[in-house]
């Protein structure tokens, strides 16, 4: 089993639906960290949280600490936001475990 | 403030040769990160290092790969003797003096060994 879970592995949503990526871990924590990997293969943070919700622009992340899960919404899901999604939950030794990452795929 | 930088973006290697992966952090950054993404793989931590010092290693192959980031210039990733198995993405993040910070990628570099 892998310490880092991510559901669904493929997604597809037509513009403008909610979209929901689960991430769920089993190791201690000292933050959790989401990440969009755009079709090029390029990376960028989104969020690094340790506790309770963030938000930017069209995307919120949220975890709760004692139920080790984490999620990830995009509101009013637009093309542009297809991508995988990749949940890593950095470790007490400042190491990022890496979930294998949710295909998003938004249709106009 | 300039990304972090890797270079080059693509390299292709015959199987026996050395490989050799560079990676600036962004400006201020004393923390650099080296993750592995196989083909149809996740991201997979390789090795942690500060300015002159290996923190972490324990994602690196015993052999063959060493990593260094040396007090002046970028860090690097070497790979000797690369064999097929070695063709990956090479991705370098790094993080300002504090920890647990966002770390900033790189945009890779795709290894191709034929």
């Amino acid at each position: 089993k892998n310490e880092v879970e991510q559901s669904p592995q493929n997604l597809t949503a037509q513009e403008g639906e909610f979209i929901t990526i689960n991430c769920s871990y089993s190791v201690g924590i000292s933050a959790l960290h989401w990440l969009q990997q755009h079709p090029g293969g390029g990376i960028v943070s989104l969020f690094m949280l340790s506790s309770g919700k963030k938000k930017h622009g069209r995307l919120i992340a949220t975890i709760n600490i004692q139920e080790k899960h984490s999620s990830l919404h995009i509101t009013a899901s637009h093309p542009r936001d297809s991508a995988v999604y990749i949940c890593a939950a950095e470790d007490n030794t400042d190491k990022l475990i890496f979930g294998t990452g949710t295909r998003l795929q938004v249709f106009p | 403030n300039a990304g972090v930088m890797q270079n080059p973006r693509h390299l292709v290697r015959r199987r026996g040769q050395e490989a050799r992966l560079r990676c600036s952090p962004m400006k201020g950054h004393s923390h650099v990160y080296w993750y592995r993404q196989l083909p149809e793989e996740g991201l997979k931590f390789m090795v942690y290092l500060q300015k002159e010092n290996i923190i972490d290693e324990s994602g690196m192959p015993k052999e063959r790969f060493s990593a260094e980031f040396p007090k002046e210039g970028p860090s690097i990733l070497r790979i000797q003797q690369v064999v097929r198995g070695d063709s990956a993405a090479y991705f370098c993040a790094s993080s300002p003096l504090v920890s647990k910070n966002i770390q900033y990628f790189g945009a890779g570099t795709r290894l191709s060994v034929l």
